[in-house]
């Protein structure tokens, strides 16, 4: 199993532009979620899905949009990139909500400028 | 959930026994103990759980004390690749509905294994 996957590992956005992240896992899992992380911070979650049509907002929502039409990939959108998304974002993936054990990718460190 | 306090940085030689604490004072009855750890620029990766039994997996120990108030996260023999920041997190488990479905991250304690 190749696990969480995700793509591109790094990006540089300009202002106003947009992009989405891929995320992709291999284990048959419902429950998917998207974080990101801010230098010397810990994670927060901006959405999470339970299954494929499901979605739902986290922590940190604003600037973000999320789909998932299939169990396995779960892409996030920015929308008019701003440079306080200037970020690393983590996706993850487990078996049950929340409680149970997250396995998270490689993750995607991108930069608004 | 409950919070979570933990030493901001540890320093530990390589081969000998790494013990990270962590307090959570306000853990409740169906709240069990997380750890994750996450080594520099990496996603974070699951080490063990527990409720409150002491836990052991391959890569390390879990100690719980009697009152659960506070925990202790063994890795039996560190090596250089253990250097990381580790997360003690406290949580509701299973498919629990609701606001129970994050992890919620704090500073964690940076872990340096030295040579």
């Amino acid at each position: 199993n190749a696990g969480v996957t995700q793509t591109p590992k790094f990006r540089i956005l300009k202002i106003g532009q947009s992009m989405t992240l891929q995320c992709a896992q291999d284990m048959n899992h419902n429950y998917m979620y998207w974080y990101r992380q801010d230098p010397g911070m810990g994670l927060k979650l901006i959405y999470y899905s339970v299954g494929a049509g499901i979605t739902d907002k986290g922590e940190v929502p604003n600037g973000y949009n999320v789909s998932r039409s299939t169990t396995e990939d779960f892409p996030l959108r920015l929308e008019l990139a701003a440079p306080s998304q200037t970020s690393v974002y983590f996706c993850a993936s487990s078996y049950g909500l929340g409680g149970d054990t997250q396995y998270f990718g490689p993750g995607t460190r991108l930069t608004v400028l | 959930d409950a919070k979570t306090t933990q030493p901001p940085s540890m320093d530990c030689a390589e081969g000998r026994a790494a013990n990270l604490p962590c307090n959570h004072s306000t853990i409740s009855g169906n709240e069990y103990v997380y750890w994750y750890r996450q080594i520099h620029s990496q996603g974070p990766q699951y080490i063990i759980h527990g409720l409150k039994n002491n836990e052991t997996n391959e890569m390390a120990s879990l100690i719980i004390t009697e009152d659960r108030k506070s925990s202790t996260l063994i890795l039996p023999h560190a090596t250089l690749r253990d250097t990381a920041v580790y997360y003690c997190i406290v949580r509701v488990a299973g498919n629990s509905g609701g606001s129970n479905y994050k992890l919620t991250f704090g500073k964690g304690t940076l872990l340096t294994v030295n040579p």
